[in-house]
């Protein structure tokens, strides 16, 4: 256990539709990422925020949004979904802004139907 | 374009044998580095990392990798596998030191008992 938790476990639902996909870091990091896992691009990365500011973008759609909150959990919402956007998503956390070790979540495997 | 290659994608052993995985990777600069597993069913978790120092490093559960710089390599290697090292695992690059992590496509390790 990583100590980064992330809810729900599994998320199915239909194309169109909007999902948000919840991760709360470990007890003192201060920095979270989002990665994509899927078949055809691997493991891919979406948003990085520290403190509760947006600190990198990497392969994040716009219809992809992420925020962090005061407590420092973050939510990634995902709208207008498309058949495409069936993955596994991970969250990670990690102490600072600078470089350390990543903590990995057990991820959210969504299915867009 | 900027990545990191892992050229074996499937790898199957017999208990015992030894195990090499390549890594390379494309960014020029300072880049640290890490090699990632993935059991079935679980997280990502890490099994080493270099950010300086003695090119050779050990990680968990008997793993070593060495970081050519030369090469722009970072080989993951074990000297006796088990049953229980089946998994997935990816390398990844932080490239310049930014904080995001750049994986790789994986490589599936099956090690038959």
């Amino acid at each position: 256990d990583s100590g980064v938790t992330q809810t729900p476990k599994h998320l199915i639902t239909a194309t169109g539709q909007r999902v948000t996909l919840r991760c709360s870091p470990r007890s003192g990091d201060l920095s979270v990422y989002w990665y994509q896992q899927s078949l055809d691009q691997g493991l891919q990365f979406l948003i990085h925020y520290y403190n509760g500011e947006e600190r990198a973008k990497g392969n994040i759609l716009e219809r992809f949004s992420a925020q962090q909150f005061p407590d420092l959990h973050s939510e990634l919402n995902l709208s207008s979904l498309e058949l495409g956007d069936s993955a596994l998503y991970f969250c990670a956390s990690s102490v600072e802004a600078s470089l350390n070790e990543q903590f990995f979540g057990p991820g959210t495997r969504l299915t867009v139907l | 374009a900027q990545s990191v290659s892992q050229h074996n994608h499937h790898v199957i052993l017999s208990e015992a044998a030894s195990l090499e995985l390549g890594c390379n990777y494309s960014y020029g600069g300072t880049v640290n580095l890490f090699w990632y597993v993935q059991y079935p069913g679980q997280h990502l978790q890490l099994l080493l990392k270099y950010f300086s120092g003695d090119p050779l490093v050990k990680g968990i559960k008997g793993f070593e990798a060495e970081f050519i710089k030369s090469k722009f390599s970072f080989n993951l290697r074990k000297p006796s596998v088990q049953w229980s090292d089946t998994a997935e695992y990816f390398c990844a690059v932080t490239p310049n030191s930014f904080q995001k992590l750049v994986f790789g496509t994986g490589t599936r390790l099956l090690v038959s008992p």
